[in-house]
């Protein structure tokens, strides 16, 4: 079985200071990763994710995560967070053994608040 | 595409009433899903299905059935609410939910959500 751990529930943060939010996991197969985000009053949307190959990935915002295999770790990361980026951000992971179950196993979230 | 629809958005219920949230999807996809959000708690998976006519239970699947008698429509009925069920609902959809699918199509797809009150 998979489980994910955000290791903080609330990061406030100044508007263009840089901003890291921190995803560790546990699983005995490898596994998918990914960071959703959630605006106020909105459903979640896909940020980025890991599937393989490199082990940094972006989205179009800034955003990127770095998959660290050995620390079990996909924190999510921006250099300069803007107003907009106000939200709660939740981390998943996925196994991608084949034949293993695929559920999508979340953590609690971290809310994002972003202040001018 | 709608992408994945939900209905209703908000509904207010008494204790004991029971009630079906709607969840359909235009993608043809096979895995569909329900999660349950409270604060605190991240999300919760309710019921999950791989396809028509195959369903199973999540992580918190009590007081919660559901079928799926097509590929599109994955409805989520409460039996007999009870103010514990007050809570966001999301259903998500994705291509397939076999680990090692092909991984652009490993996307969970996610609806706009449903907000329940439980008087």
């Amino acid at each position: 079985a998979q489980s994910v751990t955000q290791l903080d529930s609330q990061v406030p943060v100044f508007e263009e200071a840089p901003v890291e939010l921190r995803c560790n996991y546990s699983s005995s197969v490898s596994v998918y990763l990914f960071w959703y985000v959630q605006y106020p009053n909105q459903g979640l949307q896909l940020l980025l994710k890991y599937l393989s190959g490199s082990t940094l990935v972006e989205s179009i915002n800034g955003f990127e995560a770095e998959f660290n295999k050995s620390q079990t770790s996909f924190h999510l990361r921006k250099p300069s967070v803007h107003i907009s980026d106000t939200a709660e951000y939740f981390c998943a992971v996925r196994a991608n053994y084949g034949g293993s179950q695929g559920n999508l196993i979340f953590g609690k979230g971290t809310k994002l608040s972003v202040k001018p | 595409n709608a992408g994945v629809t939900q209905t209703p958005k908000f509904q207010v219920l008494k204790t004991g009433q029971s009630m079906t949230l709607q969840c359909a999807q235009d993608m043809n996809h096979e895995y569909m899903s329900w999660y349950r959000q409270d604060p605190g708690m991240g999300l919760r998976l309710i019921h999950y299905s791989v396809g028509a006519g195959i369903t199973d239970q999540g992580e918190v699947p009590n007081g919660y059935n559901v079928s799926r008698s097509t590929t599109e429509d994955f409805p989520l009925r409460l039996l007999s609410a009870a103010p514990s069920q007050t809570s966001v609902y999301f259903c998500a959809s994705s291509y397939s939910w076999l680990a090692g699918a092909q991984p652009n199509t490993d996307t969970q797809y996610f609806g706009p959500g449903t907000r329940l009150t439980v008087l």
